[in-house]
């Protein structure tokens, strides 16, 4: 099993509503990122676990707040959100954050429409 | 300047060309990734590489350290290769971040 699942696939939330975002992988990995990705932009690192612990917060505004239950299951709570935080957000798991033989596994992505 | 430059940003090919992506980056690197991005928008992970060459199916990665330069080939080309392949670089051992090149958008005509 080589996947990156993310539920849901599409998200239209207003800006008063919390919603979160799911991602599962269950090939062992100990090291799980969120990404953002905009219209033809590469995706923008937002959040890295390493070990189920936060390691990198790239400045990303806490209405976005991550949450890593166990080694297989990463979220992103989202709050109050505004217009512009509308996108793809991609999860990703690699076997350590910080090894550099590593192959990165994406998941599908999640359509996240904030009206 | 942007760390990892790719080149062309667009191409268009007929189905059975080969095809050359170009990725140039200024920084050392431990690490490059090519991803493969479908209009849905899930990434594929095609290549990881550190140093010479590897090959899969119809694709071939390239990597040259002193010249800090990849290059992604498409043999016999398709239709279903339509899509964004971007460049990404771990700039360090002990990094957990990629740096992402713009991308490079391929349309593969039947």
């Amino acid at each position: 099993d080589t996947e990156v699942t993310q539920t849901p696939k599409h998200l239209v939330m207003g800006m008063t509503n919390k919603k979160s975002l799911k991602c599962e992988q269950h090939m062992g990995h100990r090291a799980m990122y969120w990404y953002k990705q905009k219209a033809k932009k590469p995706p923008e690192l937002m959040f890295v676990y390493s070990y189920e612990k936060l390691s990198i917060n790239e400045s990303v505004p806490s209405r976005f707040s991550p949450e890593c239950p166990n080694s297989s299951l990463l979220n992103l709570h989202l709050h109050a959100l505004q217009p512009e935080d509308s996108a793809l957000y991609l999860c990703a798991s690699s076997q350590v954050a910080a090894t550099s033989g590593n192959t990165i596994y994406f998941g599908e992505g999640s359509w996240l429409t904030v009206v | 300047k942007n760390e990892v430059e790719q080149s062309p940003q667009n191409l268009t090919a007929q189905e059975g060309e080969f095809i050359t992506i170009n990725c140039s980056y200024s920084v050392g690197i431990s690490a490059l990734h090519w991803l493969q991005q479908h209009p849905g928008g899930g990434i594929v992970s095609l290549f990881m590489l550190s140093s010479g060459k590897k090959k899969h199916g119809r694709l071939i990665a390239t990597i040259n350290i002193q010249e800090k330069h990849s290059s992604l080939h498409i043999t016999a080309s398709h239709p279903r290769d339509s899509a964004v392949y971007i460049c990404a670089v771990r700039s360090s051992p002990s990094g957990s971040r990629l740096t992402f090149g713009e991308g490079t958008q391929l349309t593969v005509n039947p």
